[in-house]
């Protein structure tokens, strides 16, 4: 049972427009959401985060969106650039609940053409 | 700083036999957490140390255990390995526990089960 759900295994974008990528979930109990990007051979790094009492969070050129009703949440790259391209993991824990630790998508690999 | 290592980064073993792979996480941070990252599952939490306990567990079975040390430092062992345990092993380190926004990844240990 997959919690968390990436469905876009990779998207491919252009230099200079806007990447989105989307992420679902189906716990109620997620209060907590981040998203990780990944290069190869490295290990994820943090990128944005954003509260359950929030639908929007910005940081540069990274926004999380989040529609809480609809279980989903959004993150918008804007301009996308060349570095850009990696992995980028969804993931989401109950900080309320205080248990299970990081529950995480299965990735959308980001390919910026230029 | 120096950030988080792993050891070793590439270990091959056969079925049955049981392993131990190392983490030593940024200075002063109190807590550690480990991940297993496969092609068909993508990242899942296995469990988080917080100054020497099991805070958080993930949904794996007895076999995959852990430790921290008092100075922080983990170890996460493996035993009775069997084919579908061969993954990349990831190691996350942050300041506090379930601190998810400023955890750091190390750059994992490829395990390879014949």
């Amino acid at each position: 049972d997959q919690q968390v759900k990436q469905n876009s295994p990779s998207l491919s974008v252009q230099e200079g427009r806007i990447s989105i990528l989307n992420c679902d979930y189906t716990n109620s109990m997620f209060d907590y959401f981040l998203w990780y990007k990944k290069y190869p051979a490295e290990g994820p790094t943090f990128l944005i985060s954003i509260s359950s009492i929030k639908d929007k969070n910005e940081d540069g050129r990274f926004t999380v969106f989040l529609n809480k009703s609809a279980k989903h949440l959004s993150l918008h790259i804007v301009p996308s650039q060349p570095g850009d391209s990696a992995v980028y993991f969804c993931a989401a824990s109950a900080l309320g609940g205080g248990a299970d630790g990081l529950t995480f998508g299965k990735g959308t690999h980001l390919i910026i053409q230029p | 700083k120096a950030g988080v290592t792993q050891t070793p980064r590439y270990l091959i073993k056969t079925r049955g036999q049981q392993v131990t792979l190392s983490c030593s996480p940024i200075s002063g941070h109190r807590s550690v957490s480990w991940y297993q990252q496969t092609p068909g599952q993508g990242l899942q939490f296995l469990f988080e140390y917080f100054s020497e306990t099991q805070r958080n567990k993930g949904n794996f079975p007895g076999r995959f255990s852990g430790r921290q040390f008092s100075n922080s430092r983990s170890e996460m062992n493996v035993s009775t390995l069997e084919l579908g345990d061969s993954a990349l092993y990831l190691c996350a380190s942050s300041p506090q526990y379930s601190s998810y926004n400023e955890q750091f990844f190390g750059p994992g240990t490829r395990l390879t089960v014949l």
